[in-house]
């Protein structure tokens, strides 16, 4: 049969080591942003969110990195645990094209014991 | 810790149906969502509602939905006469206080299959 939906990136790490995951955000107007998590059968699950007047935001083993210049945010996870296994998302708040939150496509991450 | 509640997890139902997908936000606060998520595509939004009255909708949101709290505590989806693109997962999410931007807690969702 046809296959339908995105493939989605992918990230296999290992236990102990950083995970980083990356996002191209769309609009430039955009000035908040949330990292969710999302395991399989589950909603959203928000993680961090940092406002554009912040470069950095840091949470436990979690950091955000926004750089405005590129429209691009990252999240980084330290020390990934198996339990970080599942898909990461951002989304950015538009208040230019309606009052609402525009998601990415995600990311899968795989945590290998 | 407080959290949304979805209700039913999955519903099956036959083409051109009506639905009722029930939510009961976070009792604090004042924002609710919907949005929905295609097997495998990203998450959308659908609607959300302050003050006992839409704020924002999307394009998807068309006459087919329609959103209402019928009490203090209850907030649901009606889609009427079910199409079989409708099949997704339906979340429900609510946010505190004034400001749509405050961060969004979501529910775990309802699966809807249109047969």
């Amino acid at each position: 049969g046809e296959s339908v939906g995105l493939h989605l990136p992918t990230l296999s790490v290992q236990e102990g080591d950083n995970s980083i995951i990356n996002c191209a955000y769309s609009n430039s107007a955009s000035d908040y942003f949330i990292w969710y998590k999302q395991e399989s059968g589950k909603g959203p699950q928000f993680i961090i969110d940092i406002r554009s007047n912040m470069d950095k935001r840091q949470g436990q083993r979690v950091t955000v990195l926004l750089n405005k210049t590129v429209k691009h945010l990252s999240l980084q996870i330290a020390a990934t645990q198996p339990g970080d296994s599942a898909v990461y998302f951002c989304a950015e708040w538009q208040s230019d094209t309606g009052n609402q939150f525009y998601f990415g496509t995600g990311t899968s991450l795989t945590v290998i014991p | 810790e407080p959290e949304v509640t979805q209700t039913p997890s999955h519903q099956v139902t036959q083409m051109g149906q009506e639905v009722i997908l029930r939510c009961v936000p976070i009792s604090n606060h004042l924002y609710f969502y919907w949005y929905r998520q295609i097997l495998g595509q990203k998450v959308e939004f659908l609607v959300s509602f302050y003050n006992n009255e839409i704020s924002e909708k999307s394009e998807i949101f068309d006459d087919q939905f329609s959103v209402e709290r019928p009490d203090g505590s209850n907030f649901t989806l009606k889609i009427r006469s079910t199409k079989l693109e409708d099949s997704a997962m339906y979340f429900c999410a609510s946010s505190a206080l004034a400001g749509a931007k405050e961060t969004q807690y979501f529910g775990p969702g309802t699966r809807l299959l249109v047969l």
